[in-house]
């Protein structure tokens, strides 16, 4: 079956960076794009970066630009996201998900479970 | 980006109830809107896709509508484990953006 497994998580100092890693397993991961959404506490989800299949185009919201870096490798079938300079507003539980394009139409139909990320002095 | 804007953003049903929850874009969409159920402290879950598409394993009793802008999620007779949050997405173009989200809680 279908799995998206999030690692890397944890409590960090303002300015400090972390590295969220999402292991793809029970599809071939390299033929898709792949999310990073965030959810802060009591919030909604929010688009933080996406990445096109081959890793060559990278988007970011604009309050992560210049900060975050989402890459891929393929060959271990794992999203990453490097989080540097982490301000308390990135506090929130980050999830990956897969980009299926189908009829027409984008949706994530597969997500992780989570992890959260809490930045704190 | 596009905006989707949802309303309510929270609702109070009783079971066996029939609910609306709408959605709108900030421009035009066509037909490429998604839902989500979550639930406390888990990931989003698909319901539909492409409008009125149900996901795999998806109850009838959730059904999608709408095209240009306006969408509308329905849950014909609510049962105990849709009281969540839901939340739609556009799928027309990248990045794909979410609306804020409505809370389904018993009345």
């Amino acid at each position: 079956q279908v799995q998206l497994v999030e690692s890397g998580g944890g409590v960090v100092q303002p300015g400090r960076s972390l590295r969220l890693s999402c292991a793809v397993s029970g599809l071939s991961f390299g033929d898709y794009l792949m999310y990073w959404v965030r959810q802060a506490p009591g919030k909604g989800l929010e688009w933080v970066a996406h990445i096109a299949h081959h890793g060559g185009n990278e988007y970011y919201t604009d309050s992560v630009k210049g900060r975050f870096t989402i890459s891929r490798d393929n060959s271990k079938n794992t999203l990453y996201l490097q989080m540097n300079s982490l301000r308390a507003e990135d506090t929130a539980m980050y999830f990956c998900a897969r980009d299926l394009y189908h009829s027409g139409v984008d949706f994530l139909d597969y997500w992780g479970q989570g992890s959260l990320v809490t930045v704190s002095s | 980006d596009i905006q989707m804007t949802q309303s309510p953003s929270s609702l109070s049903a009783s079971v066996g109830d029939r609910v609306t929850i709408t959605c709108r874009a900030s421009q035009s969409i066509s037909r490429s809107l998604n839902w989500y159920q979550q639930k406390q402290g888990k990931a989003p879950n698909l319901l539909i896709y492409g409008t009125s598409t149900l996901q795999s394993g998806v109850p009838s009793r959730f059904s999608g509508s709408g095209s240009g802008t306006d969408f509308t999620l329905t849950i014909s007779s609510l049962q105990l484990e849709d009281f969540a949050t839901y939340y739609c997405q556009q799928g027309y173009n990248h990045p794909v953006t979410f609306g804020q989200g409505t809370r389904l809680e018993i009345k």
